[in-house]
């Protein structure tokens, strides 16, 4: 397996620009997870999903974000329209429900001027 | 907002020398995890530790978990360059899928 996939790697993008990233969890985990990275707030978990269905939603920073998993091998997370503020790694990473062990892609890099 | 705490927040040690971080929590946990993080890469998990469990061993490394103080603690022995990384616990609570991630301590291995 090729592990968690995520696209575009790099993403630079001007403000009030819309934003979708990508992710391709492990086949098999029913588990998919958004989060992002910053120097000073850290790893912050933004939503998650089980088979598909959104289960907690309450890291969404605001309404300028969304996220959709129509199915079990793509996700994304959109924001509409971007702020510089929202400049971090954004990581997907997907697990079985049995361990709760996770497994990360390799983050998209998202800077907003 | 982060339940875990790890101390300290940045190491660095001589190859071939242990490393301990800490870490400790607030609320009750169902698991404690570790992960491992190297400069712009996504998180591996290293090893997971249930609450029931007071220590866990894999490969170099060693885990051990005190409920009753709310804290884990996580040794790399006999380091190598390779280790060289930030290291993260995450805890989940009873019920509760999402994982709760600390700050992280950065670990430098000098050769």
């Amino acid at each position: 397996d090729a592990g968690v996939i995520q696209s575009p790697r790099h993403e630079v993008t001007e403000m009030g620009q819309e934003v979708t990233l990508r992710c391709k969890p492990i086949s098999g985990h029913d588990y998919l997870f958004w989060y992002r990275q910053t120097m000073m707030r850290g790893l912050e978990l933004l939503i998650y999903f089980n088979n598909n269905v959104p289960i907690d939603d309450s890291g969404m920073p605001e309404d300028r974000f969304s996220a959709k998993m129509p199915n079990a091998s793509f996700s994304t997370l959109k924001i509409q329209p971007s702020e510089p503020r929202d400049s971090a790694v954004y990581f997907c990473a997907s697990s079985f429900p049995d361990t709760n062990e996770q497994f990360f892609g390799p983050g998209t890099r998202l800077t907003v001027l | 907002s982060q339940q875990g705490e790890e101390d300290p927040q940045a190491l660095s040690i001589q190859e071939g020398e242990n490393a301990t971080m800490n870490c400790s929590y607030k609320t009750s946990i169902n698991n404690l995890q570790w992960y491992r993080q190297n400069s712009g890469r996504g998180l591996v998990h290293l090893i997971l530790i249930r609450s029931n469990e007071r220590e866990k061993h894999s490969g170099r490394l060693r885990v051990t978990l005190d409920t009753s103080k709310k804290s884990s603690s996580l040794l790399i022995t006999a380091s190598r360059a390779a280790d060289t990384a930030s290291y993260f616990c995450a805890t989940d609570a009873p019920n509760d899928y999402k994982l709760s991630f600390g700050a992280g301590t950065t670990v430098t291995v000098r050769a």
